[in-house]
């Protein structure tokens, strides 16, 4: 089972420079989760879809949009990285059918931007 | 107010000890809430859900106290395979919604 696959694993970036993670389940779930994570910030929820075609923001949005392409993808797209961008990110996953539920999350994508 | 808050430790114990790790959280109609521990760069994993009654997994014990807005988790007999940082996390007030993670406490564990 591959649960939760993030790509890239790696990135580094130039200020100004776009680029698009992806993400993808393969375990049917309904919901879908953007977090980022900063040293002594713990996780941060950037963008959820509770379910195909629908998106909302969480507590960090600002500089990022994300599309939920279908149930299984839901990618995050930095238009014009800035160096507070700098980040650990994750996708994750939950059946979501009644409540939040266990999050599955992907190993995560470090991002740098020069 | 941060939503959910963890003192972040470290917490550095001996092995065969036990320790305590409190949570608050600010919105009163979470209903959800969970402990999920994340190993040194790598991805969070479910530690164990926190139920009204309270819960125990072998050596974890979980309890909420919805009153005063706080979860709390218990660790009896600390092995060294316990390092690691323990992630409260709350749901926010609608289901299916956001997810709310808490800092992190670091636990380490020595011989």
């Amino acid at each position: 089972n591959a649960g939760v696959t993030q790509t890239p694993k790696f990135q580094v970036l130039k200020t100004g420079q776009s680029m698009t993670l992806q993400c993808a389940q393969d375990m049917n779930h309904n919901s879908m989760y953007w977090y980022r994570q900063d040293p002594g910030m713990g996780l941060r929820l950037i963008y959820y879809s509770a379910s195909e075609g629908t998106t909302d923001k969480g507590e960090v949005p600002n500089g990022y949009n994300v599309s939920r392409l279908n149930k299984r993808e839901f990618s995050l797209r930095l238009e014009s990285a800035a160096p507070s961008q700098t980040s650990v990110y994750f996708c994750a996953s939950s059946k979501g059918d009644r409540g939040p539920g266990e999050l599955f999350f992907g190993e995560g994508s470090r991002l740098t931007v020069l | 107010r941060k939503e959910v808050e963890q003192d972040p430790g470290p917490f550095n114990v001996p092995e065969g000890a036990t320790v305590a790790f409190n949570c608050t959280y600010s919105n009163s109609a979470s209903q959800s809430f969970f402990w999920y521990r994340q190993d040194c760069r790598k991805e969070p994993k479910l530690l164990m859900s926190v139920y009204s009654s309270g819960n125990e997994d072998g050596r974890f014990t979980a309890q909420l106290n919805r009153a005063s807005q706080y979860i709390s988790l218990l660790i009896r007999d600390s092995k060294l395979s316990d390092s690691a940082t323990y992630l409260c996390v709350v749901n926010g007030n609608n289901q299916g919604g956001k997810l709310i993670f808490g800092q992190g406490t670091e636990l380490s564990v020595k011989p």
